[in-house]
C-alpha cells in the first residue's frame, strides 16, 4: 500500500524558515516523480513544486520560485521542500503527491504551515 | 493560458446521479484531466484520469460508481447511486510543460 507521510509544519514567523518531509512507502520511490501541492485555509488546491526521479530536475510555481527548494534523497525514500522567507500568503495545508506522468495518484494527508507573527 | 473551469457547487438526493463538469481552456481540447476528491478535513484522492475520447482509467479501488466522459473541451464526472461519503470537493486538473500540475476550482457536491 502506497503511504506518504508529511511532517515538518508548524508555525512560523514572516521572513522565517522552514523544511517539510514526506516519507515514502510502499512504492519503488526512485522511479516516480514528486510534487508538492498546497491548500490556503478554505481555498482550492496550488501545485508548488516538483521532482523528477533522479532529483535533476526541479520545477516551481511562479509564487515560490526563488524561496522554496524541493529535493529528494532516494536512499532515505523521502521527499523534502526547504521554505525561505516565507510570508503570511504561505499559509496552507501543504501535501505530497507521487506522480505519474503528470498525475498525483497518490496524496498524504498533509502538514500545516502557519505563517503568522 | 491553461485554465480549468468547474462550477463552485452541485448537489443530488441520497441514490440519485450527479454530473460534474471540467471545461478546459481555449488550445487546450485535447488535454486529459484527472479527477480527484478530496472529503472533509482529509487529503485529495485520486478518482480517474479522463481523456479527449471519452476512456477513463480509475485509481485503486474506485468504485464502479464513479465514472468519466468526454465531449469536446469538456470533461464530466458522473457520480452514480450517490451515497453520504460522496459529500466532498471535487478538483480537476491537468498539466503543464515539465511537471506542472493545474487545478480548476473544484465543486462542492451536497448530498441531500
Amino acid at each position: 500500500e502506497v503511504q506518504l507521510l508529511e511532517s515538518g509544519g508548524g508555525l512560523v514567523q514572516p521572513g522565517g524558515s522552514l523544511r517539510l518531509s514526506c516519507a515514502a512507502s510502499g512504492f519503488t520511490f526512485t522511479n516516480y516523480a514528486m510534487s508538492w501541492v498546497r491548500q490556503a485555509p478554505g481555498k482550492g488546491l496550488e501545485w508548488v513544486s516538483a521532482i523528477s526521479t533522479s532529483g535533476a530536475s526541479t520545477y516551481y510555481a511562479d509564487s515560490v520560485k526563488g524561496r522554496f527548494t524541493i529535493s529528494r534523497d532516494n536512499s532515505k525514500n523521502t521527499l523534502y521542500v526547504q521554505m525561505n522567507s516565507l510570508r503570511a500568503e504561505d499559509t496552507a495545508i501543504y501535501f505530497c503527491a507521487k506522480d505519474l506522468d503528470g498525475l498525483p495518484t497518490h496524496w498524504g494527508q498533509g502538514t500545516l504551515v502557519t505563517v503568522s507573527s | 493560458q491553461l485554465v480549468l473551469a468547474q462550477s463552485p457547487s452541485a448537489s443530488a438526493s441520497l441514490g440519485a446521479s450527479v454530473k460534474l463538469t471540467c471545461t478546459l481552456s481555449s488550445g487546450h481540447s485535447t488535454n486529459a484531466i484527472a479527477w480527484h476528491q478530496q472529503q472533509p478535513e482529509k487529503g485529495p484522492r485520486f478518482l480517474m484520469k479522463v481523456t479527449s475520447d471519452g476512456s477513463h482509467s480509475k485509481g485503486d479501488g474506485i468504485p464502479d460508481r464513479f465514472s468519466g466522459s468526454s465531449s469536446g473541451a469538456e470533461r464530466y464526472l458522473t457520480i452514480s447511486s450517490l451515497q453520504s461519503e460522496d459529500e466532498a470537493d471535487y478538483y480537476c486538473q491537468t498539466w503543464g510543460t515539465g511537471i506542472h500540475y493545474v487545478f480548476g476550482t473544484g465543486t462542492k457536491v451536497t448530498v441531500l
